[in-house]
């Protein structure tokens, strides 16, 4: 079954403590991508890649790292989380680039106290 | 600076009827639009696109409208059925990676 994995899907953490959430996609894409999802605010791009060893910025990428060491693993780091990061994360993944119908995982939720 | 806007937060549309969903842009390198369907406790999924050369796209009951002098797409459901109650969010893209998504609309159809 084609999918996208995100762990884990619920996260509490405290400022400071830094943390990884994972992403994995089983369908051989080359573009991954993160997202927020926050009220009021729809979906913002943290950060995307478009192939292995390429990342770039979104439209939000402060307080956040990326690697794409593997076609199929596209994790999201939080070296220094702040409350202000406290949110629902979506992993996203494309056969080639942002206009390619994207398959999401289903969120992972972080609060940062 | 919101690049991709809906404006109606929320739509309730009893059904059979017909539901108008709306989003305006702003960024005319804007060449590739896509419509996003999101349950709660679920991650969005893919509904249709439409491509800046094209000014109407259909798959089914879903229609999606595209009028590039007034920067505004809409998305046309119709019949509406209850099971597409959700949020509906449009995204625009501009070759490359970035994807800019709207606020996103809650649709609500009442049996």
């Amino acid at each position: 079954e084609a999918q996208v994995t995100q762990n884990p899907r619920y996260l509490i953490t405290v400022t400071g403590k830094k943390l990884t959430v994972t992403c994995s996609q089983n369908m051989n894409h080359e573009y991954m991508s993160w997202y927020r999802q926050d009220p009021g605010l729809g979906l913002r791009q943290i950060y995307y890649s478009m192939n292995v060893e390429v990342t770039d910025k979104g439209d939000v990428p402060e307080g956040y790292k990326v690697s794409r060491k593997e076609k199929r693993n596209f994790p999201l780091i939080l070296e220094s989380p702040s409350p202000n990061q406290t949110s629902l994360y979506f992993c996203a993944s494309g056969r080639d680039r942002a206009n390619s119908p994207l398959h999401f995982g289903n969120g992972t939720r972080l609060t940062v106290t | 600076d919101q690049q991709v806007k809906q404006n109606s937060p929320s739509l309730s549309v009893q059904e059979g009827r017909i539901s108008i969903l709306n989003c305006d842009y702003t960024n005319s390198m804007f060449d590739y639009f896509l419509w996003y369907k999101k349950y709660p406790a679920e991650g969005p999924t893919f509904l249709i696109s439409i491509s800046s050369i094209k000014d109407k796209n259909e798959d089914g009951r879903f229609t999606v409208f595209l009028n590039k002098s007034a920067k505004h797409l809409s998305l046309h459901i119709v019949p509406s059925q209850p099971g597409d109650s959700a949020v509906y969010f449009c995204a625009a893209s501009a070759r490359g990676g970035k994807l800019i998504f709207g606020q996103g609309t809650e649709l609500s159809v009442k049996p």
